[in-house]
C-alpha cells in the first residue's frame, strides 16, 4: 500500500533555507510527487511537480526560491531566503501508477 | 491555464449521498493532458485524497473510501463529478477539485473549495 511520510513540523529563521522531506514506502519509490503549500486560512496551492530523477516544474507564479530534488525513496522541497509568508503547511502528494494518488500528513513550517 | 470551480449543497443529511460537481474553465474536460482529482480536508486536519479520474473514465479511489465513492466526467457540460454515499459527520470537510497535469511540463491547479457539513 502506498504510504507517504512527512515530518509533522519544521522551523527555520527568516532569510535562511530549509529542506522538507517526503518519504515513499518500499515498492513505490519510483513515483513522482507534487508539493503543495497551504497558508493559514487559505486553500492549497500547487508548488511543483517533482520526478524521481529530480527534475521538477514549478507552478505558475511560484518563485525560484522553491526547488526540489529526489534521492531513492525521498523527495525534497528546498525553500531559500525564507520569508514570513512561507510559514504554512506543506503537503507531499505521491503520483502512483495511472490515477493513484496519496497525500502525506503535511509539515507545518514555522519561520522564526 | 485551466481553472476549476466546485459546486454543490453545503449541507447533507446523515446516511444520504453527497454530490458535487467541478466545472472546468479555459479548456476541455475531454483531454488527455490532465487528470481530474477530488480532495477533502476535515476541519483542522490535513488533506485527504478521495480519487482521480481521467478523461476516458479510468479512476482510482482512496482505499478508505472506495466502497462509497464514484466519479464521472460529463463532456457535454465540461465538468466532472463526485458522489459519496452513506455520509456521516466524519465526512464533514472542505471538498476541493483539482487539475493534475499529466506530464511534468503541465502544471496543476486547485479549486477554491466548498464546505460540506453533514448534519440533520
Amino acid at each position: 500500500q502506498l504510504v507517504v511520510t512527512q515530518s509533522p513540523s519544521a522551523s527555520a529563521s527568516l532569510g535562511a533555507s530549509v529542506k522538507l522531506t517526503c518519504t515513499l514506502t518500499s515498492g513505490h519509490t519510483s513515483y513522482d510527487i507534487a508539493w503543495h503549500q497551504q497558508q493559514p486560512q487559505k486553500g492549497p496551492r500547487f508548488l511543483m511537480r517533482l520526478n524521481n530523477d529530480g527534475s521538477h516544474n514549478r507552478g505558475d507564479g511560484i518563485p525560484d526560491r522553491f526547488s526540489g530534488s529526489s534521492s531513492g525513496a525521498e523527495r525534497y522541497l528546498f525553500i531559500s531566503s525564507l520569508q514570513s509568508e512561507d510559514e504554512a503547511d506543506y503537503y507531499c502528494q505521491a503520483w502512483g501508477t495511472g490515477t493513484l494518488r496519496m497525500f502525506g500528513g503535511g509539515t507545518k513550517l514555522t519561520v522564526l | 491555464q485551466l481553472q476549476v470551480q466546485e459546486s454543490g449543497p453545503g449541507r447533507v443529511i446523515p446516511s444520504e449521498t453527497l454530490s458535487l460537481t467541478c466545472a472546468v474553465f479555459g479548456g476541455s474536460v475531454r483531454t488527455d493532458t490532465y487528470y481530474w482529482g477530488w480532495i477533502r480536508q476535515p476541519p483542522g486536519k490535513g488533506l485527504e485524497w478521495i480519487g482521480t479520474i481521467y478523461y476516458n473514465g479510468a479512476t482510482q479511489f482512496n482505499p478508505s473510501l472506495r466502497s462509497r465513492v464514484s466519479m464521472s466526467v460529463d463532456t457535454s457540460r465540461n465538468q466532472f463529478s463526485l458522489k459519496l454515499t452513506s455520509v456521516t459527520a466524519a465526512d464533514t470537510a472542505i471538498y476541493y477539485c483539482a487539475t493534475e497535469g499529466r506530464t511534468l511540463a503541465v502544471t496543476s491547479s486547485w479549486g477554491r473549495g466548498t464546505l460540506v457539513t453533514v448534519s440533520s
